[in-house]
């Protein structure tokens, strides 16, 4: 168990909805980070938050977006989701930047 | 062309035989290295980090990096069918903020 908590562990929507993907880091860390998982595409950095402020984007569309809150949980939104969307998301969290990054157990969004 | 570059395998050895990983990357200002394990989509789990190059053991684990050449390896030895995984490299440091690089992945398969 690396101490990153993600909720909820399944998620099945139809396409055009919205859905909210939640992680808690480590005690301690400071540092989330989200990544998708598809089957092509590997792991792919979404963005990262550090002490509530965004530090880095990466393929994050613009129909994803993120926040991480004063007691460090974060939320990453999914909207007008589509069948490509289906994917495991990650969490990682770390204390510092740079340091290693520990990963939740994801959460799997079924698209249908 | 991928900054890192990791052989997808499938890679298939024996029980008790050594397990040899690689990964090669392009961009000579990354700093630090990284190998995660993930069970059957599961959460990446890290295995070994190392900052310089050279050699870092951890039990049956050996990490390599040698930054020259700018290729990384991950010896398993004795493996046991509980290594039967996919393996991930990652590697950072060219930025301030911990935005690693995934490889994308090897899949190991020990057989009994």
């Amino acid at each position: 168990d690396s101490g990153v908590t993600q909720t909820p562990k399944h998620l099945i929507t139809a396409t055009g909805q919205r859905v909210t993907l939640r992680c808690s880091p480590r005690s301690g860390d400071l540092s989330v980070y989200w990544y998708q998982q598809s089957l092509d595409q590997g792991l792919q950095f979404l963005i990262q938050y550090y002490n509530g402020e965004e530090r880095a984007k990466g393929n994050i569309l613009e129909r994803f977006s993120a926040q991480q809150f004063p007691d460090l949980h974060s939320e990453l939104n999914l909207s007008s989701l589509e069948l490509g969307d289906s994917a495991l998301y990650f969490c990682a969290s770390s204390v510092g930047i740079p340091d290693t990054q520990y990963f939740g157990p994801g959460t799997r969004l079924t698209v249908l | 062309q991928k900054e890192v570059e990791q052989d997808p395998g499938p890679l298939s050895v024996p029980e008790g035989a050594i397990v040899s990983l690689n990964c090669t990357y392009s961009n000579s200002a990354f700093q630090y290295f990284m190998w995660y394990r993930q069970y059957s989509r599961k959460g990446p789990e890290l295995l070994m980090y190392t900052y310089s190059s050279g050699n870092k053991e951890d039990g049956r684990f050996t990490a390599q990096v040698d930054k020259s050449s700018k290729y990384i390896s991950l010896f398993i030895r004795d493996s046991q069918p509980s290594d039967s995984a996919t393996y991930l490299c990652a590697i950072g440091g060219t930025d301030s903020w911990g935005k690693l690089q995934f490889g994308a992945g090897t899949q190991v398969v020990v057989t009994p």
